[in-house]
């Protein structure tokens, strides 16, 4: 089946700093992912959709100058979450999507869990 | 805008049936799909309702009619391995191929 990576699965941060996650398909092609976010016991919230090629579509609520998303290939979008603050500590999922139509499936990352100090 | 209503918690014991329900409000969507996710893990794909009725893989089922915005995913032979979260989650028509979520059942399994 599909896998999807991401990297890295844990991280620690001061406050201030910048992070980058990064999300992979590893045997497929992905012409979009998304990311997420997930704070304990809560749903799955979309930040942003990741199109290969051009500018993500971030969704309403979500800044993206802080949360910054490059999608530059086929099997690879990144998150950098900019000056990262304790209350960006979270999970972040990553998903990419194949097929078309009532096909379409998509997969998700393993998560990276994040924590700023 | 899209909502998907579930219950917060459902609990049972080992080998019995469960069924977790999910209503929706949407204007359209390409169906219903649930996840399972254990504490700590990502989102796994269980099943995927485009058309009404019900869908079997294995000891999961899932059902949808979507003349009353309704779905539900049934667990039987409940296994320990079954305690999670499940969450139902509708893909918007749209050209964005988003999934929306919903706000997830913690499914607890007792001996």
């Amino acid at each position: 089946g599909a896998v999807v990576s991401q990297h890295p699965s844990w991280v620690i941060c001061k406050s201030g700093t910048s992070v980058k996650i990064e999300c992979r398909s590893l045997d497929f092609q992905a012409t979009t992912m998304f990311w997420y976010r997930q704070f304990p016991k809560q749903s799955l919230m979309l930040m942003a959709t990741s199109n290969e090629g051009s500018k993500a579509t971030y969704e309403q609520g979500v800044e993206k100058d802080k949360f910054l998303i490059n999608h530059a290939s086929l099997t690879l979008s990144t998150l950098t979450v900019t000056s990262a603050h304790p209350e960006d500590s979270s999970f972040y999922i990553c998903s990419a999507r194949t097929g078309a139509g009532y096909q379409e499936t998509q997969y998700f990352g393993p998560g990276t869990r994040l924590l700023v100090l | 805008g899209q909502s998907l209503e579930q219950p917060s918690e459902v609990t049972a014991v080992e080998g019995a049936i469960v069924q977790i329900n999910c209503t929706y409000q949407t204007s359209g969507f390409y169906g219903l799909s649930w996840y399972q996710q254990h504490d700590g893990g990502a989102p796994t794909f269980l099943s995927y309702n485009a058309l009404d009725g019900l869908e079997e893989t294995g000891r999961f089922s899932s059902f949808l009619s979507r003349s009353d915005s309704y779905g539900y995913l049934l667990l039987q032979e409940l296994q320990m391995k079954d305690s999670a979260s499940y969450f139902c989650a509708v893909r918007a028509m749209d050209s964005s191929y988003k999934l929306i979520f919903g706000s997830g059942t913690r499914l607890l399994v007792r001996p």
